[in-house]
């Protein structure tokens, strides 16, 4: 069974540190694997990686992808406390192309 | 910035009523699906919708739920007979090039 695992659930850190989130996935066939930010409501999209070892990069945050390890890591340097936020990580894996799993997410609450 | 939007915001409802949730995709995508959150849970994939057909769908995705789009802009969800575990947040998203569009989300409560 296809699987997506976030770490850690729950992460308290304060303003102006550096935070790591991880994911880790097992999927018959993977095609990509996202990154979304959730506030109150819908998840915003942050990344999509589909390519090993190639960072992507928006302002403060960036993510990773390691297909040999089968895991994605979504980091943010300097965080604010507008940062806090659920962040989900999403794998796409064929034949069910549109049926993207998602893991249970990392809840990040940043202290002032 | 164009937006995926979902009406309406919040429902409250009797077990075994029916409720249809309505959202409009961003106009020039052509794929759409629904997804539900159960408070506290993670975010579930139902269905997903192509070419005016369903493409895919999750286990969920029973025969009290159905999807259409009635009229090439709006996308529902309808629930045949609430039951208590359907109350959730029900995010509509559509899709370009593989990054998905949320709408705000549906919250259902079922009484």
């Amino acid at each position: 069974e296809d699987k997506v695992v976030q770490s850690p659930l729950s992460l308290v850190v304060h303003e102006g540190d550096t935070v790591t989130l991880n994911c880790s996935y097992e999927v018959t066939n993977f095609r990509s694997l996202l990154w979304y930010k959730q506030e109150k409501k819908a998840p915003t999209f942050l990344f999509m990686l589909t390519s090993s070892g190639i960072e992507k990069k928006s302002g403060r945050l960036s993510s990773i992808l390691d297909k040999k390890e089968l895991f994605s890591i979504l980091n943010i340097t300097a965080t604010q406390t507008g940062d806090s936020a659920v962040y989900l990580c999403a794998v796409e894996a064929p034949p069910k192309v549109n049926d993207m799993r998602f893991g249970a997410g990392t809840r990040l609450t940043v202290k002032p | 910035e164009p937006e995926v939007t979902q009406t309406p915001s919040h429902q409250v409802t009797q077990m075994g009523q029916e409720v249809i949730l309505r959202c409009v995709p961003i106009s020039n995508h052509l794929y759409f699906y629904w997804y539900r959150q159960i408070l506290g849970q993670k975010v579930e994939f139902l269905v997903s919708f192509y070419n005016n057909e369903i493409s895919e769908k999750s286990e969920i995705f029973d025969d009290q739920f159905s999807v259409e789009r009635p009229d090439g802009s709006n996308f529902t969800l309808k629930i045949r007979s609430t039951k208590l575990e359907d109350s959730a947040m029900y995010f509509c998203a559509s899709d370009v090039a593989g990054e998905l569009f949320f709408g705000e989300g549906s919250r259902l409560t079922v009484l």
